[in-house]
């Protein structure tokens, strides 16, 4: 079977760096995908990893160890807007089909 | 530049009735399209996939059913709604054989009384 896991949910104060991690359990893997929705909203695509390493895109980050089953999303100078769900998704084919985490809410406070 | 329409953006329908939810892309040839739903407070599950007209493939058994009647046209049925069909409904699509980031639709909210 597939199986994603992330924490539910993290709390963090405005300027800090928070981590999200997500581990994995697929067959078939392509590469990890992160995406961000707040409430109400639709996800928005915020990294791909297919390949070992470190992935950066502005304030956001993410890394990915295929060997460990393991990736993580790193969000920098944290700002009151990032409040909202961030989603691990698996690539288990060449369809491009996504499997997804159950998420993990993060609420940035003052 | 592309763009992904879905409706309608909320929908009340009582149990039993049918279900049509339509899906189009613009600016954009041979996209694969997803239907994704959302349960309140969780992830996204996959319910259907399609790489080409009238390619569809099922991720989860269940009552619905779908269709794409036409390249960038894609279309969610059922013909007797349950009050679990409750739930957030996106539309996604991406380019052909892609690898990395989906375009998801803003998305049916449908609640089932």
């Amino acid at each position: 079977g597939q199986s994603l896991e992330q924490p539910s949910e993290v709390t963090a104060v405005e300027g800090a760096i928070v981590q999200i991690n997500c581990t994995y359990q697929t067959s078939g893997f392509y590469g990890l995908s992160w995406y961000q929705q707040h409430d109400g909203g639709a996800p928005t695509f915020l990294s791909y990893n297919g390949l070992d390493g470190l992935e950066e895109t502005g304030r956001f980050s993410s890394f990915l160890s295929r060997s460990d089953s393991y990736g993580y999303l790193l969000l920098q100078e944290l700002q009151m807007k990032d409040s909202a769900s961030y989603f691990c998704a698996v690539q288990a084919g060449n369809t491009g089909k996504l499997i997804f985490g159950q998420g993990t809410t993060l609420q940035v406070k003052p | 530049s592309q763009t992904i329409h879905q409706w309608p953006a909320t929908l009340v329908q009582p149990v039993g009735s049918p279900l049509s939810l339509e899906c189009t892309v613009e600016g954009t040839s041979n996209p694969n399209l997803y239907w994704y739903r959302q349960a309140a407070g969780r992830g996204l599950q996959l319910l259907f996939y399609s790489v080409g007209i009238g390619q569809i493939s099922s991720e989860v058994p269940q009552n619905l059913s779908a269709s794409r009647p036409q390249d960038r046209q894609f279309i969610l049925s059922s013909k007797k709604l349950l009050l679990s069909d409750s739930g957030f409904y996106l539309c996604a699509w991406s380019v052909p054989r892609g690898l990395d980031e989906q375009y998801f639709g803003p998305g049916t909210r449908l609640t089932v009384t």
